[in-house]
């Protein structure tokens, strides 16, 4: 059964760092895209990165780019967001979702992670 | 700034049909732009319902359709039942990496 679990969440000061991580199984990893997607408190969904099969291609939503890193290790069958120089309208439940194929233009889809809250707050 | 657009609710009786939609604010919908489907009920994960377009994900009921129509995406229900009442949500992709996510519409069944 395809699962995707998201750790790694917690509250942070403004300007500090956090690592997300997301564990995959049930399906072959290494064969597809995978997104992060988050949720402010109350709000709609917002997309937020995507790498590719083999890590080769990423892109970011315009709010974290050049503050967000998005990485892959196929051996691990996980994947990571890198939040730096994280602001207070971060704060926000952060899923990760895999693709329907290999590339970036591949949506999401499948199961998704319950999600992880990271709070950003002084 | 790309800005997707969908109804902010909607309602259907019991038994009922809806199209719910999801344009964009300049320029149409098309097949390029792999419009996918979700739904989320509160304090629940998103659940994928349709992507690329028309294309159903597995387990989910044939009720459930995607289409192109008048330039927008769409997501139709066909014999709506109480537990359809749920936000949905539609995400378009845009070329050349980012993907974008419409406010979502509220449905209620009643």
């Amino acid at each position: 059964q395809e699962q995707m679990v998201e750790s790694g969440g917690g509250v942070v000061q403004p300007g500090r760092s956090l690592r997300l991580s997301c564990a995959a199984s049930g399906f072959s990893f290494s064969s597809y895209a995978v997104h992060w997607v988050r949720q402010a408190p109350g709000k709609g969904l917002e997309w937020v990165a995507v790498i590719s099969y083999d890590g080769g291609f990423k892109y970011y939503a315009f709010s974290v780019e050049g503050r967000f890193a998005i990485s892959r290790d196929n051996s691990k069958n996980s994947l990571y967001l890198q939040m730096d120089s994280l602001r207070v309208e971060d704060t926000a439940v952060y899923f990760c979702s895999r693709g329907s194929c290999e590339s970036t233009n591949c949506p999401m889809y499948g199961s998704w992670g319950q999600g992880t809250l990271v709070t950003v707050s002084s | 700034q790309t800005v997707v657009t969908q109804e902010p609710s909607f309602s259907v009786s019991p038994g009922g049909t809806v199209t719910l939609t999801c344009g964009l604010d300049s320029g149409s919908v098309s097949g390029i732009n792999y419009a996918s489907w979700y739904q989320q009920t509160p304090g629940q994960a998103p659940r994928t319902l349709i992507h690329s377009t028309s294309t159903r994900s597995s387990g989910v009921p044939d009720r459930f359709s995607g289409s192109l129509f008048g330039g927008k995406a769409a997501l139709t229900i066909t014999g709506a039942q109480a537990d359809d009442e749920s936000d949905y949500y539609c995400v378009l992709y845009m070329g050349s990496g980012p993907w974008f996510f419409g406010g979502g519409t509220k449905l209620t069944v009643l």
